[in-house]
């Protein structure tokens, strides 16, 4: 199984801070890797796959980078609507998703 | 616009098998593109994948699950279907079924369904 890890688990910012996430998978994916966003009572949304290409109708001010084992999710300016809980996901071998990070107001 | 819906009973006894149906809706489920897949998500935790399937009936299932799960597709219908026997409380989740793409993209999710196990 291909573990991913996420941190930190938990991240308390402010509507403008840029905001990063980190992802690790426990032996390489290239660039196999997907986030995704889950708001309380929602399915969760697509917003990057392959590493670092955005998903239609996503907004810019989200971006993805990384390869291999170590990857990040980057939100530029956070809005009030990204306050929510992020998962990265491997699509490697199996599909495994991280354990998430929530997003909450400073 | 492609819609899916999950249903099923919310409770199930232990030991029992747990019986979902994801009805699609906007388009064909025979769609040559996607593959067809259940994700599970406990109260409170993370995402688990649980398995994936073509309308062909390939399939592919989480190993850790593999021994407990049946993923078939009713193309007349348009909806496939999930059963996992043998649950636990462990099981306990919302099941959510989902559009896979691009071989392990999930990019429309129905709104999930709480499966509750209990006696």
């Amino acid at each position: 199984d291909i573990q991913m890890t996420q941190s930190p688990s938990t991240l308390s910012a402010s509507v403008g801070d840029r905001v990063t996430i980190t992802c690790r998978a426990s032996q390489s994916i290239s660039s196999w890797l997907a986030w995704y966003q889950q708001k309380p009572g929602k399915a969760p949304k697509l917003l990057i796959y392959k590493a670092s290409t955005l998903e239609r109708g996503v907004p810019s001010r989200f971006s993805g980078s990384g390869s291999g084992t170590e990857f990040t999710l980057t939100i530029s300016s956070l809005q009030p609507d990204d306050f929510a809980t992020y998962y990265c996901q491997q699509n490697n071998n199996y599909w495994t998703f991280g354990q998430g990070t929530k997003v909450e107001i400073k | 616009q492609l819609q899916l819906q999950e249903s099923g009973p919310g409770l199930v006894k232990p030991s029992e098998t747990l019986s979902l149906t994801c009805n699609v809706s906007g388009g064909s489920i025979s769609s040559s593109s996607y593959y067809w897949g259940w994700i599970r998500q406990p109260p409170g935790k993370g995402l688990e994948w649980i398995g994936s399937m073509y309308y062909s009936g390939t399939t592919h299932y989480n190993p850790s699950l593999k021994s407990r799960v049946t993923i078939s597709v009713d193309t007349s219908e348009n909806h496939f279907s999930l059963k996992l026997s043998s649950v636990t409380a462990a099981d306990t989740a919302m099941y959510y079924c989902a559009k896979e793409v691009r071989a392990g993209n999930f990019d429309f999710w129905g709104q999930g369904t709480l499966v509750t196990v209990s006696s």
